[in-house]
């Protein structure tokens, strides 16, 4: 079963809320990622949790807060959060190759959220 | 210059057309290859991982170039379907799990 799922589909949120994005994976993949693709842009890493510890944070804002609370789920979650955050957040998974790289990685479909 | 480049395009092609993308990278150290298709909307689907010694899977050639640092990918006789964007990811065995995404080839089959 290839397939990680992600929840919510769609997210609308204003500035003061605060909101969690999820992720899960069954395939025993032991890497998990998540990256934000605005239209028309490829997917840039915001995360890297590999064997559940943070591995990567590509300089993110605090207001980002990613969680692994165990091999198969990810969290992102969200306060304060301004208009431009505005995005397609897709969580991702793959094995861990041991050679220091990783293997392919498996895309959920994404959360596409709306800051007003 | 950027990591991973990749001619943004968009090609547009007959139905049956031979198309070939390709794609750059600047990190000698870089250590795995692949691509994916991204549907307008939708995630990054992986469509290939790129060997060495080059892969083929039906219609859809990939090969990799590890002298000149770039990868390839040949679609044979397009179809309608083959319509999406084409991205071009590289992992470099330095940088973890962070795989660097091209900009994406915009691909428009046309009847």
């Amino acid at each position: 079963d290839t397939e990680v799922t992600q929840t919510p589909k769609h997210l609308v949120m204003g500035m003061t809320n605060k909101k969690s994005l999820k992720c899960e994976q069954h395939m025993g993949h032991r890497a998990m990622y998540w990256y934000k693709q605005k239209a028309k842009k490829p997917p840039e890493l915001m995360f890297v949790y590999s064997y559940e510890k943070l591995s990567i944070n590509e300089s993110v804002p605090s207001r980002f807060s990613p969680e692994c609370p165990n091999s198969s789920l990810l969290n992102l979650h969200l306060h304060a959060l301004q208009p431009e955050d505005s995005a397609l957040y897709l969580c991702a998974s793959s094995q861990v190759n041991g050679q220091g790289g990783n293997s392919e990685q498996f895309f959920g479909p994404g959360t596409r959220l709306t800051v007003l | 210059r950027k990591e991973v480049e990749q001619d943004p395009g968009p090609f547009n092609v007959p139905e049956g057309a031979t198309v070939a993308f390709n794609c750059t990278y600047s990190n000698s150290a870089s250590q795995s290859f692949f691509w994916y298709r991204q549907d307008c909307r939708k995630e990054p689907k992986l469509l290939m991982s790129v060997y060495s010694s080059g892969n083929e899977d039906g219609r859809f050639t990939a090969q990799l170039n590890r002298a000149s640092q770039y990868i390839s990918l040949l679609i044979r006789d397009s179809k309608l379907s083959d319509s999406a964007t084409y991205l071009c990811a590289v992992n470099s065995v330095n940088q973890g799990g962070k795989l660097i995404f091209g900009q994406g080839t915009e691909l428009s089959v046309k009847p």
